[in-house]
């Protein structure tokens, strides 16, 4: 069965502080998609990045920065000098490779950048 | 449009009242997905569709809900005789297929709000 682990409920951090949010997945599929998504206070989801199981480069955008690790099925998130506008709740999320199945999704956390 | 269309944002019902939501997908996008959120955490999957036809219903509480994406009208998901724990929002989102029919990027809606007093 597909599970997606985020440890971390909440974290708290002061602008400015680097912050790395966590996220183990369990698969038995040779071939998924995680992905890693915002949800601001304002409630939306914000899609943040997708990346496929043979892609194991890491990605930088902007200040934000993922390390997908399939030894240690992990995809984490780091944020570089966080800002207060990046408080929200984070998802981390995996779906089997075919259009249609369910996103499988975190339980969530939720990053508080105090200025 | 480019954005997934959910009504109405919140919504109010009695116990044992039905409750209707809606959603219209982004335009060339082939997938539907609802989504419950309780309280801000957890995402339950309900249901996708594929154009009008279920995909996949495994998340899908069989006796009080349904959907339906009917062709040239939005998809809806109804809740008969509801319950004090259906109170959550309830996200749709849409997507393409990816290359080779394979997953893709789901585009949320904004949510509906129910509230089951």
């Amino acid at each position: 069965a597909q599970k997606v682990t985020q440890a971390q409920t909440e974290i708290s951090v002061v602008e400015k502080e680097d912050v790395t949010l966590d996220c183990v997945y369990e698969t038995r599929d040779t071939t998924y998609y995680l992905f890693w998504y915002k949800q601001p206070p304002s409630g939306e989801l914000v899609f943040l990045i997708r990346r496929n199981s043979f892609d194991e480069q890491n990605e930088i955008s902007g200040r934000y920065s993922w390390n997908f690790q399939k030894s240690t099925s992990s995809f984490n998130f780091t944020i570089t000098a966080s800002q207060v506008v990046d408080s929200a709740v984070y998802f981390c999320a995996l779906s089997e490779n075919q259009a249609g199945t369910a996103l499988i999704f975190g339980k969530g956390t939720t990053l508080s950048v105090s200025s | 449009g480019e954005e997934v269309a959910q009504t109405p944002k919140h919504l109010v019902r009695g116990e044992g009242q039905k409750a209707k939501l809606y959603c219209a997908p982004i335009k060339g996008h082939s997938y539907v997905f609802w989504y419950q959120q309780v309280l801000k955490n957890e995402f339950k999957f309900l249901i996708s569709f594929q154009n009008e036809n279920v995909f996949d219903e495994t998340g899908m509480p069989k006796e009080r809900f349904s959907a339906k994406c009917l062709p040239n009208s939005p998809c809806s998901l109804e809740i008969q005789a509801t319950k004090l724990e259906d109170s959550a929002v309830y996200f749709c989102a849409s997507s393409k297929a990816g290359p080779l029919g394979g997953a893709n990027v789901l585009t949320f809606g904004a949510g509906s709000r129910l509230t089951v007093l």
